[in-house]
């Protein structure tokens, strides 16, 4: 069966500082990795997908197939970045539903 | 103003009872999803529908009804077969097709006493 883990329920980083929330998975065919985020008090929303290849806010994540990991990474943590981050995994063929991981609070301090 | 919308914002009911919850989306998406948000456990699956008419178990459907009679609407009953119900419930809705972004509704907070 297919399944997100994010170790990390709480992360806790200093404004300036790199960040990286870890996101594992397992899945035996060809996955597709999304990073979304829920800021305080909005919606959740999509922040990036690997086959974008992007950068979005800063962040970047790199699919990893070896060590079956996805993990978001931004070199300098500004304090807008706390929010609540889930990652989460797509069967590229079959239905179009997400997998989530359990989430982790980031949080930015001054 | 485009978007998905679930209502009320806030929901309680007496145990026992059941509940609809709304969703609607004017995206002209074809594919609808209902998660239920629990802390510390991330988003669940319990329905989801890929086309008018036509909806799926997800990971947690016990207790749960859906029905798809319009493309635009989504609504979901929690019934009173579900054991915890008290949760954050999220709505989506996605475009079909390869890699479709899910767009999430502000959610809907049940608390059932």
């Amino acid at each position: 069966a297919q399944r997100v883990t994010q170790p990390e329920k709480l992360l806790s980083v200093f404004k300036g500082a790199p960040v990286e929330l870890k996101c594992n998975y397992s899945y035996s065919g060809s996955p597709e990795l999304f990073w979304y985020v829920q800021y305080s008090r909005q919606r959740l929303q999509l922040l990036l997908r690997h086959i974008s290849r992007e950068s979005i806010k800063g962040f970047t994540a790199d699919l990893n197939k070896g060590e079956t990991s996805f993990h978001l990474k931004k070199p300098f943590a500004q304090e807008e970045d706390s929010a609540m981050y889930y990652c989460a995994l797509r069967e590229i063929q079959g239905a179009q539903k997400l997998v989530f991981g359990q989430g982790t609070r980031l949080t930015i301090n001054p | 103003d485009g978007g998905i919308t679930q209502s009320p914002k806030y929901l309680f009911r007496k145990e026992g009872q059941n509940v609809t919850l709304s969703c609607e989306q004017n995206l002209n998406h074809d594919a609808m999803y209902w998660y239920r948000q629990d802390p510390g456990q991330g988003l669940r699956l319990i329905y989801y529908s890929q086309i008018v008419n036509d909806f799926q178990k997800g990971d947690i459907a016990e207790g749960y009804s859906v029905s798809r009679e319009k493309k635009e609407s989504f609504p979901l009953t929690v019934t009173s077969a579900q054991k915890n119900p008290t949760a954050f419930y999220l709505c989506a809705s996605s475009i079909a097709g390869v890699s479709p972004e899910q767009y999430f509704g502000p959610g809907t907070r049940l608390t059932v006493t």
